[in-house]
């Protein structure tokens, strides 16, 4: 069975471009989050869908950052326009509870580099 | 209140010595504490977890230490490997929450 699958891996931009990255959660899991990993900040929640509706954004730093779930199979996570300290690795994952103690199945992780 | 404190923030362990990593939290509400393996370049893995009705869960080499009073709980990896040299991240979550409250960290090294 295949795991979380994100894209891309490794993304450079320059300042004021637009980053989409993609997330496949695992079939059958109804929650997805996404984190922000810094070396300063560690793991960050961004934001937290259930059943493909987003329940819980307060992660999300500013007004540039937008997530979606258009389906259980997709989600994807926008910055515009990006910012060098937008540079960090962002993590989907996703868990069949929606209670919270479902184990967390991350991705691999999309590294952003923003110049 | 929704901190969980971990410790230390990086360590060095020979190999076949034992390496320990300790976390707090502050809500009691929380129920089920994992700690998160993570190998450069890859994302966290769930590698062992355990809840507060039990004071220690071990799985291979690793056990999980639980002190319910103290509101404390530790990863302790017996005879350590070098293949374990990896970044370990503590979690709890419970009651009622969604919310995944990670610690920051101790980025283990196992000498050969």
């Amino acid at each position: 069975d295949a795991g979380v699958i994100q894209s891309p891996r490794h993304e450079v931009t320059e300042m004021g471009q637009e980053v989409t990255l993609r997330c496949k959660p695992i079939s059958g899991h109804n929650s997805l989050f996404w984190y922000r990993q810094t070396m300063m900040r560690g793991l960050e929640l961004l934001i937290y869908f259930n059943n493909n509706v987003p329940i819980d954004d307060s992660g999300m730093p500013e007004d540039r950052f937008s997530a979606k779930m258009p389906n259980a199979s997709f989600s994807t996570l926008k910055i515009q326009p990006s910012e060098p300290r937008d540079s960090a690795v962002y993590f989907c994952a996703s868990s069949r509870s929606s209670g919270g103690t479902g184990e967390l199945f991350f991705g691999e992780g999309s590294r952003l580099t923003v110049l | 209140q929704q901190q969980v404190k971990q410790s230390p923030q990086s360590l060095i362990v020979q190999k076949g010595g034992i390496s320990i990593i300790n976390c707090a939290y502050e809500n009691t509400a929380f129920d089920y504490f994992p700690w998160y393996q993570q190998f450069p370049g890859k994302g966290p893995a769930l590698l062992i977890a355990i809840r507060p009705d039990v004071s220690e869960k071990k799985e291979g080499r690793f056990t999980i230490s639980f002190n319910k009073s103290a509101k404390q709980f530790s990863l302790h990896i017996m005879d350590s490997q070098p293949g374990d040299s990896a970044t370990y991240f503590c979690a709890a979550t419970g009651g009622g929450t969604y919310k995944y409250i990670f610690g920051t960290g101790t980025r283990l090294k196992v000498l050969a």
